[in-house]
């Protein structure tokens, strides 16, 4: 049972480069999210999903995209990468419906230089 | 303004002490409450829900605040193994249903 995993878990990247991270889960979540976490600033969140071919913004969506069109997984797209976008991404995901507890991934450690 | 605010501590605390951490949330169609807790470098994990009615999970009590938009974890007996950062999260209803937002994190460290 792999739960949440999310490719890669490490990456460098110069400026302006562009990659994408990916979060797959196989427990047929209806919700999927990308955080980001720094030093003292907790996790702040990206985007989200609430289905299949749905996304939304969260508090700090400028500079990233995202894609959700299978269910079990989440993209998270770094277009033009900048050394502020240095930073571990956690994706989680969870059931619908408020009770419901979010299940996370292992988290990518990206380092722009 | 943050949607879930958390005082960041840090807390240290000898083994055996009672500890106690607060949080606020700003959208009052907030619809469920958690607190999770993080290990350094390692990702969020459930510690517990947040009942209205407040709830217990062994040396854990957990309470909630509608009114005042409160949350609050208290630890007693702690435990060198209860050292993490523990995270208040809120999941949001209303037109920003399905966000889920965590709080900066509380810091604790339990000393021998």
């Amino acid at each position: 049972n792999a739960g949440v995993t999310q490719t890669p878990k490490f990456r460098v990247l110069k400026t302006g480069q562009s990659m994408t991270l990916l979060c797959a889960q196989d427990m047929n979540h209806e919700y999927m999210y990308w955080y980001r976490q720094d030093p003292g600033m907790g996790l702040r969140l990206i985007h989200y999903s609430v289905g299949e071919g749905t996304t939304a913004k969260g508090e700090v969506p400028d500079g990233y995209n995202v894609s959700r069109l299978k269910k079990q997984n989440f993209l998270l797209g770094l277009e033009s990468a900048a050394p502020s976008q240095t930073s571990v991404y956690f994706c989680a995901s969870r059931i619908q419906g408020a009770s419901q507890r979010a299940f996370f991934g292992q988290g990518t450690r990206l380092t722009v230089v | 303004r943050k949607e879930v605010e958390q005082d960041p501590g840090p807390f240290n605390v000898p083994e055996g002490a009672t500890v106690a951490f607060n949080c606020t949330y700003s959208n009052s169609a907030s619809q469920s409450f958690f607190w999770y807790r993080q290990d350094c470098r390692k990702e969020p994990k459930l510690l517990m829900s947040v009942y209205s009615s407040g709830n217990e999970d062994g040396r854990f009590t957990a309470q909630l605040n509608r009114a005042s938009q409160y949350i609050s974890l208290l630890i007693r007996d702690s435990k060198l193994s209860d050292s993490a950062t523990y995270l208040c999260v809120v999941n949001e209803g209303g037109s920003t249903l399905g966000r889920l937002y965590f709080g900066r994190g509380t810091q604790l460290t339990v000393w021998p």
